[in-house]
């Protein structure tokens, strides 16, 4: 069992729907963090959050949106979104940004763009 | 320029052997880390193992070890006892510290293991 939960673990959408992913960790880690993988490929860093405020964008496109509620959740809004899109969204957290700690990730969204 | 190298795309293995992925890495930072990731095919990543760049001693955890030379600027994971359950993707990454906040990967080695 992971320690960061992510939900829902499948989604389909359509592109002009909008939906949010969820993700929660309850290991009072400051730092979150938004990735997005490609079949085969390495996970993608999209946002990064240190003390529920948005550190790093990776010039991610305006149509996924992040937020941080409080210190334990992490959403990503969708909208629009395209076929190239379709992919294993994961989540992960770690104890402070800065330093060496491990990120611990969740199981990730699979999100099939149609 | 690639700073983290995975050279094997595939590897196989029998189980009860031992097996070594290899990983080198590429900054001129100091002060970093090297971690090691599994990926199941159900998609979690999976924290394995953490080798910090001031750490003399080869890093340990259960049936994981780290081969850490640093003058190679080398990472590699050692799996002893291969299980069935060890079938996965395996990734390397380093973050470098002060720099910002990224995990860097590598483009990950298949691990397929085989009664």
């Amino acid at each position: 069992d992971t320690e960061v939960t992510q939900t829902p673990k499948h989604l389909v959408m359509g592109m002009t729907n909008k939906k949010s992913l969820k993700c929660e960790q309850h290991m009072g880690h400051r730092a979150m963090y938004w990735y997005k993988q490609k079949a085969k490929k390495p996970p993608e860093l999209m946002f990064v959050y240190s003390y529920e405020k948005l550190s790093i964008n990776e010039s991610v496109p305006s149509r996924f949106s992040p937020e941080c509620p409080n210190s334990s959740l992490l959403n990503l809004h969708l909208h629009a979104l395209q076929p190239e899109d379709s992919a294993l969204y994961l989540c992960a957290s770690s104890q402070e940004v800065a330093g060496v700690q491990p990120q611990h990730f969740g199981d990730g969204t699979r999100l099939s763009i149609l | 320029a690639q700073k983290i190298t995975q050279t094997q795309p595939g590897m196989f293995v029998q189980e009860k052997e031992a097996v070594t992925l290899d990983c080198t890495y590429d900054t001129s930072d100091q002060s970093y880390g090297l971690f090691w990731y599994k990926q199941p095919s159900s998609g979690e990543m999976i924290f394995l193992i953490y080798q910090g760049s001031y750490d003399e001693q080869n890093a340990t955890e259960g049936r994981y070890s780290l081969n850490f030379q640093k003058a190679r600027k080398s990472a590699n994971l050692v799996i002893s006892a291969s299980q069935l359950g060890d079938s996965a993707m395996y990734f390397c990454a380093m973050r470098e510290i002060g720099n910002t906040d990224k995990l860097i990967f590598g483009t990950g080695t298949r691990l397929q293991v085989f009664p």
